[in-house]
Order: C-alpha cells, then sequence, then structure tokens
C-alpha cells in the first residue's frame, strides 16, 4: 500500500507569519502531486497541480515545490491570514489514470 | 465552473437498508471518484470510474458497489448499511490527469 504523509497534523499560527507544511510520498513510479485547500463547510479546492521534479508553483500568498528523487513537497504561505484557515491536503498519482492517494491533511489555523 | 452535485447533504438510515448516494457533474469528465473521510483517515478512495459502465476498486471497496450508466452520473451504493459506514462521503470528477472537483458531500448517518 502505497503511503503519503503530510506534517505536520495541526498548526496554529498568528496572523502575518509565515508557515509550511511538508508532504512526502512514494518516490517511484511518480505521475503528479496535487494539492487541496479544504475549508470547514465547504469542498476541497485545487490549488496545485505539479508534475517534474523541481517544479515551483505560486497563487498570490501560497506556493509550493517539488522534489521527485526525494520524494517531498513543501507548501508555503507567506504572511498567513484567517482566512487561511483550512485542512490542506495533499495527494500523490502513481499513474496516468487520475486516480490519487491522499495524506491525512495539514489543518491549519491562523488567529487574528 | 465545472458543478459537482450530490443529491443529499445529510441522510439517516437504518443498519441493513440499501442506501443510494448519488453524483452528477456537467463537465463531461471522464473520470469520477467516491471517497469516504472519517476523523484521522483522511480521504480514502472507496470506487472510481474512468468511462462509462467502467468502474475499479479503490482502497476500501467493501460493503460498496458503484453504478456509472451515464457519463454525467456516478452512483454508490450500500447493499446493506452497517453502523461502520457512517461517514461523510465525497465525489469528485476530473478530466484525466487533471485536478478533481468535489461535491459538497453527504453525511450519511447508519442507526
Amino acid at each position: 500500500i502505497l503511503n503519503v504523509e503530510q506534517s505536520p497534523q495541526s498548526l496554529h499560527v498568528q496572523e502575518g507569519d509565515s508557515t509550511n507544511f511538508t508532504c512526502s510520498f512514494p518516490s517511484s513510479n511518480f505521475y503528479a502531486l496535487h494539492w487541496y485547500r479544504w475549508e470547514t463547510a465547504k469542498s476541497p479546492e485545487a490549488l496545485f497541480v505539479m508534475t517534474l521534479n523541481g517544479d515551483e508553483k505560486k497563487k498570490g500568498r501560497i506556493s509550493a515545490t517539488l522534489n521527485t528523487k526525494e520524494g517531498y513537497s513543501y507548501l508555503y504561505i507567506k504572511g498567513s491570514q484567517p482566512e487561511d484557515s483550512a485542512t490542506y491536503l495533499c495527494a500523490f498519482s502513481g499513474s496516468n489514470t487520475g486516480k490519487l492517494i491522499f495524506g491525512q491533511g495539514t489543518t491549519l489555523q491562523v488567529k487574528p | 465552473d465545472v458543478k459537482v452535485t450530490q443529491s443529499s447533504r445529510y441522510l439517516v438510515k437504518r443498519t441493513g437498508e440499501k442506501v443510494f448516494l448519488e453524483c452528477v457533474q456537467d463537465m463531461d469528465h471522464e473520470n469520477m471518484f467516491w471517497y469516504r473521510q472519517d476523523p484521522g483517515l483522511g480521504l480514502r478512495l472507496i470506487y472510481f470510474s474512468y468511462d462509462v459502465k467502467m468502474k475499479e476498486k479503490g482502497d476500501i471497496p467493501e460493503g460498496y458497489s458503484v453504478s456509472r450508466e451515464k457519463k454525467e452520473r456516478f452512483s454508490l451504493i450500500l447493499e446493506s448499511a452497517s453502523t461502520n459506514q457512517t461517514s461523510m462521503y465525497l465525489c469528485a470528477s476530473s478530466r484525466r490527469n487533471q485536478p478533481q472537483h468535489f461535491g459538497d458531500g453527504t453525511r450519511l448517518s447508519i442507526l
């Protein structure tokens, strides 16, 4: 069974702090790595899909990096705001079927 | 905007009942997925479908079946509901290798 691990499990930061979390995935048979944001009472929304080693993606204050050789991805949030509070999920794809294996998520709470 | 619609937000059923959860997408996506989400366990794939009438088991298919007779609709069936199937169920759809779009979820309670 392929394992996708996220750390930390939860994080509490103050407004304005920058933060980052990690996603570890199998380094063999890599096809793509997805990041999703899941806010309470809403459905998960895609942030990024990364496919190439060394990929960096950015969306506003959120960015992500990818290292397929060692099997990890980092998600960074610069200057966290209360509206960034959510669970951040990463998901690994090992084939072109579109099937994903999700990590357990990192829950971020940003205090005003 | 892609719309993935799940038939119910909340559902309460009794042990032994046959339960149908329906999901419809409006973007002609090839792939459709059913997940369940439980505290501390993340999203776990139950079944997915990559075309009409095609299906593949996910990580936890036991106790479930699926039906995809039309491209836009993917149904999850609990053949004989049990209390351990109380959970949040999420449907998603995508084009091949594109991000998945999720429905709002169905919170199912089996009494």
